[in-house]
């Protein structure tokens, strides 16, 4: 069965210091991956994704995330946190319904930036 | 070009009145997922339309809710005799192509039940 997992429900970082949200998924074909992000009362906004092309993918805002098979991970990552970093973040798998595809979200990350 | 929109932003209803929440997805897109969040959850897959079509219910409750998307017009998803336990913020999506791997998100309808 596929799954995904975010192994931390809460960071907490200092302002211009690194960010690492890590996730681990679980699925039986190569899958598609995404890192999702929600301010507070937003809606949902993609940051990366990831198709099977290059292993280190670029996202908006200064994240990046690398796919790692044999970790079966895929961590998203930050060089300097910023102040308007503060959300929630999700970990996604996109996974083979059918003829469909189907979206496997995990519990999410609660980012906060502190001063 | 406008992104997925959903009303209302904001929903208060009384246990057992209906709810009716609307999502037009991007232009050109023609596919509509259905998600619910619950406090301190992730999203959880309601359900996949077609114009005109349900491709993928297996999300939904088994009762009191229903999804359509007509030939013209928005999407609807209905919940009937609502109880308190229907309290979540609910996301359309929509995609550009069938089982479109890249969903955009509309702001989500929070409902809360009184």
């Amino acid at each position: 069965a596929q799954s995904v997992t975010q192994l931390d429900s809460h960071v907490s970082v200092s302002e211009g210091t690194p960010v690492l949200l890590r996730c681990n998924y679980s699925s039986s074909y190569s899958p598609s991956l995404f890192w999702y992000v929600q301010h507070p009362n937003k809606g949902l906004q993609l940051l990366l994704k990831y198709t099977s092309a290059a292993t280190l993918v670029k996202g908006i805002n200064g994240f990046e995330a690398e796919f790692k098979k044999s970790e079966t991970s895929f961590h998203l990552t930050k060089p300097s946190a910023h102040m308007s970093d503060a959300a929630e973040y999700f970990c996604v798998v996109s996974v083979k319904a059918g003829n469909n595809r189907k979206l496997i979200w995990g519990l999410g990350t609660s980012l906060a930036v502190n001063p | 070009n406008a992104g997925v929109m959903q009303n209302p932003r904001h929903l208060v209803r009384r246990r057992g009145q209906e709810a009716r929440l609307r999502c037009s997805p991007m232009k050109g897109h023609s596919h509509v997922y259905w998600y619910r969040q619950l406090p301190e959850e992730g999203l959880k897959f309601m359900v996949y339309l077609q114009k005109e079509n349900i491709i993928d219910e297996s999300g939904m409750p088994k009762e009191r809710f229903s999804a359509e998307f007509p030939k013209e017009g928005p999407s609807i998803l209905r919940i009937q005799q609502v109880v308190r336990g229907d309290s979540a913020a609910y996301f359309c999506a929509s995609s550009w192509t069938s089982g479109g791997e890249t969903q955009y998100f509309g702001p989500g309808t929070r409902l809360l039940v009184l």
